[in-house]
């Protein structure tokens, strides 16, 4: 099947610095890419969507100054954490889906990235 | 805002049929129902999903109810490494996650 790929896995970064995170969709043009986070026994939950070359859809409540999402090319999509406080820590996940009509098919998810501010 | 709602948590013992329920009633004509499960600590992973007729493949059966209200999930032969939280997701232009239903496959 096909692979999206996070980096990194695991990251700890100092309150108030910005942490990048990357996902790569490895072997198909991933014309979507979702961006979601995870904290301990919770659900995951959407944070925003993004389309190749577009501006990132962001969901209410979501700050997208804090959460820049880069979606350059149909392999490549980035979300920076900008000035990072503890309560960011959290399991970060990307999504990838091919298509217009990617509905049909099947969204494929990243590993996840543990992300940690100290 | 997730439209489903799934029972927290249900036992299944190996080897055994497990039958995972979602109810969806708000679905509207164009969403399509997605079952993903996670396994601690790693991303979901894609099981099957479905518009109006019932789908199989090679992990799961989805059976969808003709008003497509509600859904069941079939894992056939459930084995231990099928213990994770499922996910049943109603949806379009994007999935967004309910709190799910923690399967617990009992040697």
């Amino acid at each position: 099947g096909a692979v999206v790929s996070q980096h990194p896995s695991w990251v700890i970064c100092k309150s108030g610095t910005s942490v990048k995170i990357e996902c790569r969709s490895l072997d198909f043009q991933a014309t979507t890419m979702f961006w979601y986070r995870q904290f301990p026994k919770q659900s995951l939950m959407l944070m925003a969507t993004s389309n190749e070359g577009s501006k990132a859809t962001y969901e209410q409540g979501v700050e997208k100054d804090k959460f820049l999402i880069n979606h350059a090319s149909l392999t490549l999509s980035t979300l920076t954490v900008t000035s990072a406080h503890p309560e960011d820590s959290s399991f970060y996940i990307c999504s990838a889906a091919q298509g217009a009509n990617w509905m049909n098919t099947e969204a494929f998810f990243g590993q996840g990235t543990r992300l940690t501010v100290v | 805002d997730a439209k489903t709602t799934q029972p927290t948590s249900m036992d299944c013992a190996e080897g055994r049929a497990a039958n995972l329920p979602c109810n969806h009633s708000t679905i509207s004509g164009n969403e399509y129902v997605y079952w993903y499960r996670q396994i601690h600590s790693q991303g979901p992973q894609y099981i099957i999903h479905g518009l109006k007729n019932n789908e199989t493949n090679e992990m799961a059966s989805l059976i969808i109810t003709e008003d497509r209200k509600s859904s069941t999930l079939i894992l056939p032969h459930a084995t231990l490494r099928d213990t994770a939280v499922y996910y049943c997701i109603v949806g379009y232009e994007k999935l967004t996650f309910g709190t799910g239903t923690r399967l617990t496959i009992i040697p």
